[in-house]
């Protein structure tokens, strides 16, 4: 298995466009996780699904960020539009079940000028 | 409300020297604490859990509930060391995990 995959790796777009960061979870991992890395605040985490169903949501700083699930092999993160404060690093994890088979993916820079 | 804390964004050291990661946590019930590790380059991996009592790399953290704190320790800094680390927790049957700011760990030659 590749492991938990990001795309893009580096996304530089500009104030007002949609951004939509995407990820493949491993293969039979039933929890998909994606987090927000920054300096000041650490790894936050936005948004977890089970079974491709979005259960804790509340870290989504905003209306301006949606993720759905369409199904057990893709997850998109959309941040629509974007502003200079969404620069970050946007992480995808997935885990199997507990919190002991968490796995992540390399991550998506995004910065937004 | 479940929170955990890293009071050091920085920490720098000489290799040889010993080495102490802070983390305090805020929960209300039993939780599971963890350290991760991000090399440069690489990606956020699990270092060491509290329920395995197990040493990684040379890394141990034992678990105070009284203080509740998950500290990080290593006797002998290594350059390799160098990374961030981050402490996480998980309450009691949930499937997610808090994570705290940081901490990047410089060991110096």
């Amino acid at each position: 298995d590749a492991g938990v995959i990001q795309s893009p790796r580096h996304e530089v777009t500009e104030m007002g466009q949609e951004v939509t960061l995407r990820c493949k979870p491993i293969s039979g991992h039933d929890y998909l996780f994606w987090y927000r890395q920054t300096m000041m605040r650490g790894l936050e985490l936005l948004i977890y699904f089970n079974n491709n169903v979005p259960i804790d949501d509340s870290g989504m700083p905003e209306d301006r960020f949606s993720a759905k699930m369409p199904n057990a092999s893709f997850s998109t993160l959309k941040i629509q539009p974007s502003e200079p404060r969404d620069s970050a690093v946007y992480f995808c994890a997935s885990s199997g079940g507990g919190v002991n088979g968490y796995t992540f993916g390399s991550g998506t820079r995004l910065t937004v000028v | 409300a479940q929170r955990v804390t890293q009071p050091e964004k920085l920490l720098s050291v000489f290799k040889g020297a010993p080495v102490e990661l802070k983390c305090n946590y805020s929960y209300s019930g039993s939780p599971e604490l963890f350290w991760y590790v991000q090399y440069s380059r690489q990606r956020l991996q699990l270092l060491l859990r509290h329920i395995s009592r197990e040493s990684i790399k040379g890394f141990t953290a034992d678990l105070n509930k009284g203080e509740t704190s998950f500290h990080l320790k290593k006797p002998f800094a290594q350059e390799e060391d160098s990374a961030m680390y981050y402490c996480a927790l998980s309450g009691y049957n949930t499937d997610k995990l808090i994570f705290g700011t940081g901490t990047r760990l410089q060991v110096f030659p």
